[in-house]
This record gives C-alpha cells, structure tokens and sequence, in this order.
C-alpha cells in the first residue's frame, strides 16, 4: 500500500496572492494529478504529469502553474488568488493506464 | 461540453431501498468508465470500473455497461445509511491518462 500527503490541510489567503499546495506519494507512481472540486461537484483537472519534469495542462489551468521536481511529489501554484475559486484541491496518482487513481485529502483553499 | 453526465443530480432512498444511478459519455473515443464514492469530507475512493459490455457485480454493488450507448448505470441493492455519499462517474480513453468526472449524484439513504 501507500499513502499521498497533502500540505497545508487548510490554507487562507488574501485575494491576489500567489499560494502553493504541495502533493507527496509513496506508492512509486509515474502520474500524478491535480483536480479542483467545488463544494458537492465533480473534479476538474487542473494540471497532470506523466512523469518527472512532465507537465501537461487540464481543463482548468489557466492561473494555475504546476511542477514536478520529483517522481514522488507534485506542486500546485495558484498565481493569483481570486474569491471565486474558494474550493478544494486534490491531489492524485496512478500507476498504469486503466489502474485505480488514488487520492490525498486535499487542501481546503479560502480567500479573503 | 462536459464529456460525462450524471443523473440524478441527487437522490433519496430508504434504508434497505434500490438505488439506480446513471452516467454517459458524449465522447465515442471513451472506453472504460469508473464509479468512485465520495464520503462527505472524504477524498473519493474507486468502488467498481467496468470496460466490457454487460454487467459486474460485487457485493450489494452492479455496475452495467452499453458500449453502444456509452451509458453506464450503478446499482446498490439493500441501501445503507453507510452509503449516503457522493458518486463519481469517471471515463477514460485508450493511451490516456485522463479521467474525465462528470459532476455526480448525491445519494442519501433514510433509515
């Protein structure tokens, strides 16, 4: 088994301000993923990575910026907060297409 | 456009009750789907995928599949408070990475 991380849990900021969420796993998956959920929706993608240093755009990205360093982590950058994206932001990874994603509890985002 | 819906958009059962959930796709390139369960301040959580025409059972839990008309349905027989969640639909495309999510149904099983 394995486990994802998310850090902070919760995070506040002001409107404007550029805020980053990290994703760390162990399971040793090539892809990770970031989804945004608004509160009871669906998941929208945000960003992806198949790999280290990969980075392939979601849906969702625009005033998102993501980065891959490492296999095991993943982070997510919101470039410039604004009050309509008040939310919470998962984070995923897989190991083989058509394999199960596995999910981190996520990182409740509020702006002031 | 959404690749994936979702019907209902809520739905209540009593406890013991059938609760019948659906999920299509409007893309034909789309070939596996997934249902995740969702508990209330819980991150989702894979419960049954299905890529083969016809019917998979586990447990109280039948998911069917209609290639023809990307229409996939989840069937919980002898529904539980236990159950009351949000269910994901999820589908997916050959040599992709993507699940595309549809928006998904808020069961609530009354005791």
């Amino acid at each position: 088994g394995g486990i994802i991380t998310q850090t902070p849990k919760f995070l506040i900021g002001q409107e404007g301000q550029k805020l980053t969420l990290k994703c760390q796993q162990n399971f040793n998956h090539d892809t990770m993923y970031w989804y945004r959920q608004d509160s009871g929706k669906g998941l929208r993608l945000i960003y992806y990575s198949i790999t280290e240093n990969d980075l392939q755009k979601g849906d969702l990205s625009e005033g998102y910026d993501a980065s891959r360093e490492k296999k095991s982590s993943f982070s997510l950058t919101v470039t410039s907060a604004q009050k309509n994206e008040m939310a919470v932001f998962l984070c995923a990874s897989m190991g083989d297409t058509y394999a199960e994603q596995f999910f981190g509890p996520g990182t409740r985002l509020t702006v002031l | 456009q959404q690749k994936v819906q979702q019907s209902p958009e809520s739905l209540i059962v009593p406890e013991g009750g059938m609760a019948s959930l659906n999920c299509t796709s409007s893309d034909r390139n789309v070939d596996y789907f997934w249902w995740y369960r969702q508990h209330s301040g819980k991150s989702p959580k894979m419960l049954m995928s299905i890529f083969s025409n016809g019917e998979k059972e586990e447990g109280r839990f039948t998911v069917h599949l209609n290639k023809a008309s990307l229409h996939t349905s989840l069937h919980i027989r002898d529904s539980q408070p236990s159950d009351s969640a949000l269910y994901l639909c999820a589908a997916s495309m050959s040599n992709y990475n993507v699940l595309y999510f549809g928006s998904g149904t808020k069961l609530t099983v009354e005791p």
